[in-house]
């Protein structure tokens, strides 16, 4: 099974900071790999596919970069709404597969 | 509006069986695969099961194989998973999910509310 796992575990920024969150596979994936945001007591959103694509309504400053193995989101400017919990999902096989999350937290 | 709308969580005992049901509208069900992932309160996400869209094909984590079947009915817009010999460890909150694209390898663009299922005696 492919491993995927997220650096940091938690991210303390503040409004205006530019954060970037990493995922490794434990092999290579192309670039199928998914972006989630999770606030408390709610359900995932979808927010990144195919590694670097915006699903639509997605504000601009998140970004996503990476392909086979290494990938990373980047929020250009950080707003209050964007403190949450993010997951990272392979989709290359039959298999999907999360990371365990990186929670961006108010420093 | 997508709309999933899980039901049929609960308490159940160590060893007893479940029968989760997803609601689906909004869109065309029968062209959709569909997926089940779960989360333990404070935990990460862990993927459950999944089904293509003429069920056909079903998907299992190793930690529900042989005790875990998901179905669906395309006449009802409903998914199911069908949980039995439960364990401490399948306590958590179950999300159904619909996949995005036709391929059959897609990411989960929409989400269920969650439903709690409680396995304690």
């Amino acid at each position: 099974d492919i491993q995927m796992t997220q650096s940091p575990s938690t991210l303390s920024a503040s409004v205006g900071d530019r954060v970037t969150i990493t995922c490794r596979a434990s092999q290579s994936i192309s670039i199928w790999l998914a972006w989630y945001q999770q606030k408390p007591g709610k359900a995932p959103k979808f927010l990144i596919y195919a590694a670097s694509t915006l699903e639509s309504g997605v504000p601009s400053r998140f970004s996503g970069s990476g392909s086979g193995t290494e990938f990373t989101l980047t929020i250009s400017s950080l707003q209050p709404d964007d403190f949450a919990t993010y997951y990272c999902q392979q989709y290359n096989t039959y298999s999907w597969t999360f990371g365990q999350g990186t929670k961006v937290e108010i420093k | 509006e997508v709309q999933l709308v899980e039901s049929g969580g609960g308490l159940v005992q160590p060893g007893g069986s479940l029968r989760l049901s997803c609601a689906a509208s909004g869109f065309t069900f029968s062209y959709s695969a569909m997926h089940w992932v779960r989360q333990v309160p404070g935990k990460g996400l862990e993927y459950v099961s999944g089904i293509s869209s003429n069920g056909g094909s079903t998907y299992y984590a190793k930690s529900v194989e042989g005790r875990f079947t998901i179905s669906r009915d395309n006449s009802k817009n409903t998914l199911y998973l069908q949980m039995g010999s439960l364990r401490a460890e399948d306590m958590a909150v179950y999300y159904c999910a619909r996949a995005r694209g036709l391929s059959g390898k897609d990411p989960f663009d929409y989400w269920g509310q969650g439903i709690l299922v409680t396995v304690s005696s």
